[in-house]
Protein backbone atom coordinates (compact mmCIF):
# COMPACT_ATOMS: atom_id res chain seq x y z
CA UNK A 1 0.00 0.00 0.00
CA UNK A 2 1.53 3.37 -0.84
CA UNK A 3 1.92 5.80 1.48
CA UNK A 4 1.08 9.87 1.48
CA UNK A 5 2.90 11.54 -0.66
CA UNK A 6 3.38 15.27 -1.32
CA UNK A 7 5.28 17.58 -3.97
CA UNK A 8 7.35 19.13 -4.52
CA UNK A 9 9.42 17.97 -1.63
CA UNK A 10 11.49 21.56 -1.38
CA UNK A 11 10.07 25.03 -2.47
CA UNK A 12 12.09 28.39 -3.02
CA UNK A 13 9.99 31.35 -3.37
CA UNK A 14 10.17 35.21 -2.79
CA UNK A 15 8.10 36.98 -0.75
CA UNK A 16 4.77 37.69 -2.71
CA UNK A 17 5.23 35.09 -4.95
CA UNK A 18 2.66 32.34 -4.69
CA UNK A 19 3.22 27.89 -3.76
CA UNK A 20 0.92 25.39 -4.23
CA UNK A 21 1.27 22.35 -2.72
CA UNK A 22 -0.05 19.13 -3.02
CA UNK A 23 -0.88 16.15 -0.82
CA UNK A 24 -2.14 12.12 -2.08
CA UNK A 25 -3.52 10.92 0.62
CA UNK A 26 -3.54 6.74 1.20
CA UNK A 27 -5.95 4.96 -1.18
CA UNK A 28 -9.19 4.71 0.65
CA UNK A 29 -8.77 7.08 3.46
CA UNK A 30 -11.38 9.42 3.57
CA UNK A 31 -9.37 12.18 5.98
CA UNK A 32 -6.80 14.58 4.90
CA UNK A 33 -4.56 16.59 7.35
CA UNK A 34 -2.82 19.51 6.95
CA UNK A 35 -0.15 20.79 9.63
CA UNK A 36 3.30 22.53 9.43
CA UNK A 37 6.32 22.97 11.82
CA UNK A 38 7.52 26.59 11.62
CA UNK A 39 10.97 26.64 12.83
CA UNK A 40 11.80 25.33 16.84
CA UNK A 41 7.74 25.13 16.61
CA UNK A 42 5.80 21.66 17.13
CA UNK A 43 3.84 20.83 14.84
CA UNK A 44 0.50 22.52 14.92
CA UNK A 45 -2.65 21.54 13.05
CA UNK A 46 -4.09 23.55 9.89
CA UNK A 47 -6.85 21.73 8.45
CA UNK A 48 -9.07 18.44 8.41
CA UNK A 49 -10.89 17.13 5.39
CA UNK A 50 -13.40 14.85 5.20
CA UNK A 51 -13.56 13.49 1.61
CA UNK A 52 -14.00 16.89 -0.06
CA UNK A 53 -15.25 18.64 2.76
CA UNK A 54 -13.51 21.09 5.34
CA UNK A 55 -14.55 19.53 8.98
CA UNK A 56 -12.47 21.71 11.08
CA UNK A 57 -9.96 25.00 9.17
CA UNK A 58 -9.28 26.43 12.74
CA UNK A 59 -5.56 26.54 12.16
CA UNK A 60 -5.54 27.95 9.62
CA UNK A 61 -3.21 31.46 10.11
CA UNK A 62 -5.02 33.57 7.56
CA UNK A 63 -6.38 34.01 4.42
CA UNK A 64 -3.32 33.54 2.33
CA UNK A 65 -4.28 30.20 2.90
CA UNK A 66 -6.80 28.34 0.56
CA UNK A 67 -6.93 24.44 0.77
CA UNK A 68 -8.79 22.22 -1.75
CA UNK A 69 -9.96 18.47 -2.11
CA UNK A 70 -11.57 18.51 -5.22
CA UNK A 71 -13.43 15.35 -5.83
CA UNK A 72 -12.48 14.19 -2.20
CA UNK A 73 -9.33 12.31 -3.29
CA UNK A 74 -5.93 14.78 -3.50
CA UNK A 75 -5.50 18.09 -1.74
CA UNK A 76 -3.37 21.14 -2.47
CA UNK A 77 -2.67 23.83 -0.19
CA UNK A 78 -1.73 27.72 -1.77
CA UNK A 79 -0.27 29.97 0.03
CA UNK A 80 -0.96 33.48 -1.67
CA UNK A 81 1.11 35.62 -1.34
CA UNK A 82 3.97 34.29 0.63
CA UNK A 83 5.16 36.04 3.50
CA UNK A 84 8.54 35.30 5.61
CA UNK A 85 6.90 33.74 8.16
CA UNK A 86 5.09 31.30 6.19
CA UNK A 87 8.89 29.23 6.03
CA UNK A 88 8.48 25.90 7.66
CA UNK A 89 7.76 22.26 7.04
CA UNK A 90 4.02 21.21 5.66
CA UNK A 91 3.19 17.83 6.09
CA UNK A 92 0.11 15.96 5.43
CA UNK A 93 -1.78 12.93 7.28
CA UNK A 94 -4.73 10.96 6.23
CA UNK A 95 -6.38 8.21 8.14
CA UNK A 96 -9.70 5.97 7.12
CA UNK A 97 -12.18 7.69 10.05
CA UNK A 98 -11.32 10.65 11.96
CA UNK A 99 -12.07 9.73 15.58
CA UNK A 100 -9.11 8.61 17.16
CA UNK A 101 -7.70 6.98 14.44
CA UNK A 102 -4.44 6.74 13.59
CA UNK A 103 -2.56 9.32 10.94
CA UNK A 104 -0.29 8.52 8.65
CA UNK A 105 2.07 11.62 7.32
CA UNK A 106 3.44 11.85 4.33
CA UNK A 107 7.27 13.38 3.66
CA UNK A 108 6.62 17.18 4.03
CA UNK A 109 7.34 20.01 1.51
CA UNK A 110 9.94 22.05 3.20
CA UNK A 111 8.77 25.70 1.91
CA UNK A 112 11.48 28.62 1.86
CA UNK A 113 10.07 32.33 1.37
CA UNK A 114 13.17 34.40 0.66
CA UNK B 1 -6.88 24.33 24.88
CA UNK B 2 -5.06 21.08 24.49
CA UNK B 3 -1.43 20.82 25.99
CA UNK B 4 1.37 18.35 25.36
CA UNK B 5 4.78 18.66 27.02
CA UNK B 6 7.47 16.37 26.38
CA UNK B 7 11.14 15.76 28.40
CA UNK B 8 13.82 15.54 28.23
CA UNK B 9 14.37 17.65 24.84
CA UNK B 10 17.09 15.89 24.28
CA UNK B 11 18.44 12.52 25.67
CA UNK B 12 21.96 10.67 25.20
CA UNK B 13 22.28 7.17 25.64
CA UNK B 14 25.08 4.40 25.32
CA UNK B 15 23.86 1.65 23.41
CA UNK B 16 22.23 -0.50 25.87
CA UNK B 17 21.63 1.75 28.21
CA UNK B 18 18.00 1.50 28.88
CA UNK B 19 15.68 4.56 29.54
CA UNK B 20 12.24 6.31 29.33
CA UNK B 21 10.65 9.33 27.90
CA UNK B 22 7.75 11.22 29.01
CA UNK B 23 4.79 12.94 27.01
CA UNK B 24 2.66 15.01 29.62
CA UNK B 25 -1.01 16.34 28.45
CA UNK B 26 -3.90 18.22 29.37
CA UNK B 27 -7.29 17.71 27.14
CA UNK B 28 -10.62 17.63 27.23
CA UNK B 29 -11.10 13.84 27.34
CA UNK B 30 -8.52 11.83 25.53
CA UNK B 31 -9.67 10.77 22.28
CA UNK B 32 -6.28 8.97 21.64
CA UNK B 33 -2.68 9.83 22.54
CA UNK B 34 0.44 8.70 19.75
CA UNK B 35 3.85 7.76 19.49
CA UNK B 36 5.51 8.65 16.11
CA UNK B 37 9.54 8.40 15.39
CA UNK B 38 10.69 11.53 12.98
CA UNK B 39 14.03 10.81 11.19
CA UNK B 40 15.73 14.05 9.95
CA UNK B 41 14.34 15.09 6.63
CA UNK B 42 11.71 12.93 7.06
CA UNK B 43 7.84 12.72 8.22
CA UNK B 44 6.56 11.85 11.70
CA UNK B 45 6.22 7.68 11.34
CA UNK B 46 3.65 6.26 13.72
CA UNK B 47 4.78 4.21 16.22
CA UNK B 48 1.77 3.22 18.83
CA UNK B 49 -1.27 4.71 19.68
CA UNK B 50 -3.13 4.39 23.43
CA UNK B 51 -6.46 4.94 24.52
CA UNK B 52 -7.42 4.31 27.73
CA UNK B 53 -5.52 4.46 30.87
CA UNK B 54 -3.84 1.28 31.98
CA UNK B 55 -3.16 0.57 28.56
CA UNK B 56 0.61 -0.96 27.05
CA UNK B 57 2.23 -1.81 24.17
CA UNK B 58 5.58 -3.08 22.62
CA UNK B 59 7.08 -2.89 19.23
CA UNK B 60 10.92 -4.80 19.39
CA UNK B 61 12.85 -2.15 22.13
CA UNK B 62 9.82 -0.16 22.60
CA UNK B 63 7.27 0.23 24.69
CA UNK B 64 4.95 2.67 25.65
CA UNK B 65 2.36 3.62 28.49
CA UNK B 66 -0.50 5.83 29.49
CA UNK B 67 -2.10 6.98 33.00
CA UNK B 68 -4.33 9.53 33.18
CA UNK B 69 -2.20 12.25 32.96
CA UNK B 70 0.92 11.03 31.20
CA UNK B 71 2.29 8.63 28.74
CA UNK B 72 6.09 7.05 28.74
CA UNK B 73 7.95 5.49 26.09
CA UNK B 74 10.38 3.07 27.24
CA UNK B 75 13.36 1.99 25.35
CA UNK B 76 15.33 -1.15 26.07
CA UNK B 77 18.43 -2.00 25.27
CA UNK B 78 18.43 1.27 22.59
CA UNK B 79 20.83 0.63 19.15
CA UNK B 80 22.70 3.42 17.37
CA UNK B 81 19.34 3.38 14.80
CA UNK B 82 16.95 3.77 17.14
CA UNK B 83 18.11 7.51 17.17
CA UNK B 84 15.75 9.86 16.15
CA UNK B 85 13.08 12.27 17.36
CA UNK B 86 10.18 10.70 19.08
CA UNK B 87 7.02 12.88 18.61
CA UNK B 88 3.83 12.56 21.24
CA UNK B 89 0.36 13.54 19.85
CA UNK B 90 -2.98 13.97 21.19
CA UNK B 91 -6.65 13.79 20.10
CA UNK B 92 -9.60 14.89 21.78
CA UNK B 93 -13.07 14.09 22.22
CA UNK B 94 -14.33 17.66 21.42
CA UNK B 95 -11.49 17.94 18.59
CA UNK B 96 -11.30 14.50 17.13
CA UNK B 97 -9.30 14.48 14.14
CA UNK B 98 -7.35 17.66 15.21
CA UNK B 99 -4.08 16.16 16.72
CA UNK B 100 -2.23 18.58 19.17
CA UNK B 101 1.90 17.54 18.99
CA UNK B 102 4.33 18.34 21.86
CA UNK B 103 8.01 19.33 20.94
CA UNK B 104 9.19 15.81 20.78
CA UNK B 105 12.45 14.40 22.11
CA UNK B 106 15.36 13.72 20.02
CA UNK B 107 17.24 10.65 21.23
CA UNK B 108 20.82 9.95 20.55
CA UNK B 109 22.26 6.81 20.69
CA UNK B 110 26.02 5.82 20.42
CA UNK B 111 27.91 2.96 19.79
Amino acid sequence: EAGVTQFPSHSVIEKGQTVTLRCDPISGHDNLYWYRRVMGKEIKFLLHFVKESKQDESGMPNNRFLAERTGGTYSTLKVQPAELEDSGVYFCASSRSWMGDTQYFGPGTRLTVL
Amino acid sequence: EDQVTQSPEALRLQEGESSSLNCSYTVSGLRGLFWYRQDPGKGPEFLFTLYSAGEEKEKERLKATLTKKESFLHITAPKPEDSATYLCAVQADTNAGKSTFGDGTTLTVKP
